[in-house]
């Protein structure tokens, strides 16, 4: 079955404690990339990826890194989390920019 | 930055219908539509090349006027199954491939 799947789907954590959240694609999808949703502001793009090892910048990278090392996966990386980025994340894949985007469950993070 | 996504939110009854507007301040490359529907992922509807072109999904269609930076999304004879948050992403001619969503428009369809 075509599916992007990230873990965790929940996640509370304390602020400084690094934590990655994993997101792979089976789809041999090109473009990957992550987003967060927050009440009122919808999807804000934190980074994409056109390709292996070719990241750039969405609208609200601080805070955040990725890394593409494989093409399945694109995992999100938050080095020093605070409690401003408590939030539901989604990852999604295309085949390309500007294809149908499928995305995944969402991971719920809290970081108090 | 954000494309301006008009309404908010819209409260229809079974089979009437409603368009959602999607209104750009920068020159757009594309536009995409996506439904969420409460504790979901969105789930992808249709997108929208430069070009000006309209796309039809059975009861859903939309249409984009890259002159006036904005895109229409339109939903004839609402299904129950249609209730949602509507989302557009936009991608800028100038801004590489990031996309930008609206803030989201709810529509409730009520029997």
């Amino acid at each position: 079955e075509a599916q992007v799947t990230q873990n965790p789907r929940y996640l509370i954590t304390v602020t400084g404690k690094k934590l990655t959240v994993t997101c792979s694609q089976n789809m041999n999808h090109e473009y990957m990339s992550w987003y967060r949703q927050d009440p009122g502001l919808g999807l804000r793009q934190i980074y994409y990826s056109m390709n292996v090892e070719v990241t750039d910048k969405g609208d609200v990278p601080e805070g955040y890194k990725v890394s593409r090392k494989e093409k399945r996966n694109f995992p999100l990386i938050l080095e020093s989390p605070s409690p401003n980025q408590t939030s539901l994340y989604f990852c999604a894949s295309s085949l390309f920019a500007n294809t149908e985007a499928f995305f995944g469950q969402g991971t719920r993070l809290t970081v108090v | 930055q954000q494309p301006v996504q008009s309404p908010q939110a819209v409260i229809l009854r079974e089979g009437e219908d409603a368009v959602i507007n999607c209104s750009s301040s920068k020159a757009l490359y594309s536009v995409h539509w996506y439904r969420q529907k409460h504790g979901e992922a969105p789930v992808f509807l249709m997108i929208l090349l430069k070009g000006g072109e309209q796309k039809g999904h059975e009861k859903i269609s939309a249409s984009f006027n890259e002159k006036k930076q904005q895109s229409s999304l339109y939903l004839t004879a609402s299904q129950l199954s249609y209730s949602g948050t509507y989302f557009c992403g936009t991608e800028v001619e100038t801004g590489g491939f990031k996309t930008i969503f609206g803030a989201g428009t709810r529509l409730f369809v009520k029997a």
